[in-house]
């Protein structure tokens, strides 16, 4: 079945360093990549996806870059600020399967002031 | 963006009961509505797929008579968790695709509701 491998499950960073996140698919069909960041007993929170068609995506401090070849993408933070420190998910989904996601097993990011 | 709720936030039952959770969407209408359960320290893991007026399908390993699942208009979704015991324990999300204002940054973009937390004692 569809598989998402999230890497590392922890992350510690100092604040102002990069963090770069990454994802591999094994469905060939996805052709939508969000991530999403989550808080303790929050609701994850949509920050920034790309679409198959796309090799890169920037806003501000967050980019995202999509190699299909490889299926693999990643998310890239830079000047992290400590409250960046969340879990973060990537996910995977194609339209043809009434837009389901299959996300990957989350990233534990903290930013250390 | 669009908004989704839920309902209740938090619930704790008695094992052997039956839980009703309530997701809306307030101001867009949600073709397609989906259930993940989030066990502690774990990502969300797809339970159901529903869309409106048709039965939902469910992913494999889920049970349907177990997680009843209802999307009886385009604004409300409902999972029941009947005879609930406490490995049912855990945080249940729900979240909706708007497939009709364009509201949506993409077709397939999804709006998460806040989730409730179930504990069966």
């Amino acid at each position: 079945g569809e598989n998402v491998e999230q890497h590392p499950s922890t992350l510690s960073v100092q604040e102002g360093d990069s963090a770069v996140i990454k994802c591999t698919y094994s469905d060939s069909a996805s052709n939508y990549f969000p991530w999403y960041k989550q808080e303790l007993g929050k609701r994850p929170q949509l920050i920034i996806d790309i679409r198959s068609n796309v090799g890169e995506k920037k806003d501000q401090r967050i980019a995202v870059t999509l190699n299909k070849t490889a299926k693999h993408f990643s998310l890239h933070i830079t000047e992290t600020q400590p409250e960046d420190s969340a879990v973060y998910f990537c996910a995977a989904s194609r339209s043809n399967q009434g837009g389901k996601l299959i996300f990957g097993q989350g990233t534990e990011l903290s930013v250390k002031p | 963006g669009a908004v989704v709720s839920q309902h209740p936030s938090r619930v704790i039952c008695k094992s052997g009961t039956s839980v009703k959770i309530e997701c809306r969407s307030l101001d867009f209408q949600a073709t397609t509505m989906f259930w993940y359960r989030q066990f502690p320290k774990q990502s969300l893991m797809l339970m159901a797929t529903s869309n409106e007026g048709s039965k939902a399908t469910y992913e494999q390993g889920v049970e349907k008579d177990k997680f009843l699942i209802n999307h009886a208009s385009l604004t409300l979704s409902t999972l029941t968790v009947t005879s609930a015991h406490p490995e049912d324990s855990s945080f249940y999300i729900c979240s909706a695709r708007d497939g009709t204002s364009g509201r949506a940054r993409s077709y397939n973009e999804q709006f998460f509701g806040p989730g409730t937390r179930l504990t069966v004692l």
